[in-house]
């Protein structure tokens, strides 16, 4: 079956540890995006790509970041920088290049913990 | 810059009742507008979508017109059903290439039996 795989669904870390979540899609899909989400609030966009090997900054990037090696992967590493990183996070991912009309494809999500 | 403000919540409705979640955005352009789902420890669900002006968006019951004069995307369901509780994000995709998606802040729904 196609679709998004993220892992681990929840993760533990203690503070001053970076770590990295893991996304995974067999879409063929071009465009993939990290997103942060807090209780009572709406997703905001961390970073995006386009393409393999091209990434963009999204609206709130600092103490994060993505690498984009393989078009089927877009790992998010959470640094010591990130001044508040308990949250969910979700990875989604979208064929590009037909504007803003494709549908954004959501995985499950990891639930991130900072002890 | 593109905003989407949708109704306060959280909407707790009987079984069979009526459902209305208001949707309001701001954008520049022609945006792309959207309802997504999520259910308890889950990630989004594409509800249903609507690309221009005048288009309705409908699935699974729900349905949502893309009203250009208003700047709305109300998303309604004549008869809701417990399995319909869960959160419901409303979200607008500017018409650039690179998609990205602006969320509301999300509305959570309680249907009783």
């Amino acid at each position: 079956d196609g679709g998004i795989t993220q892992s681990p669904k929840y993760l533990f870390r203690k503070e001053g540890q970076n770590v990295t979540l893991s996304c995974e899609q067999n879409l063929n899909h071009d465009a993939m995006y990290w997103y942060r989400q807090d209780p009572g609030q709406g997703l905001r966009l961390i970073y995006y790509s386009q393409i393999v090997n091209d990434f963009q900054k999204g609206d709130i990037a600092e103490g994060y970041s993505v690498s984009r090696e393989k078009k089927e992967s877009f790992p998010l590493t959470v640094t010591s920088a990130q001044k508040n990183p308990t949250a969910f996070y979700l990875c989604a991912s979208r064929s590009a290049g037909t504007g803003g009309t494709d549908t954004q494809y959501f995985g499950p999500g990891t639930r991130l913990t900072v002890l | 810059g593109d905003s989407v403000t949708q109704m306060e919540g959280p909407v707790t409705l009987s079984e069979e009742a009526f459902l209305t979640i208001n949707c309001t955005y701001t954008a520049t352009g022609y945006p792309s507008l959207f309802w997504y789902v999520q259910y308890p420890g889950e990630g989004l669900q594409l509800l249903l979508k609507a690309t221009k002006a005048d288009d309705k968006g409908s699935n699974k019951g729900f349905e949502a017109t893309y009203r250009k004069e208003t700047t709305s995307f109300h998303l309604e369901k004549g008869s809701v059903q417990v399995s319909d509780s869960a959160v419901y994000f409303c979200a607008l995709s500017p018409g650039t290439s690179y998609g990205k998606l602006t969320f509301g802040q999300g509305t959570i729904l309680t249907v009783h039996p």
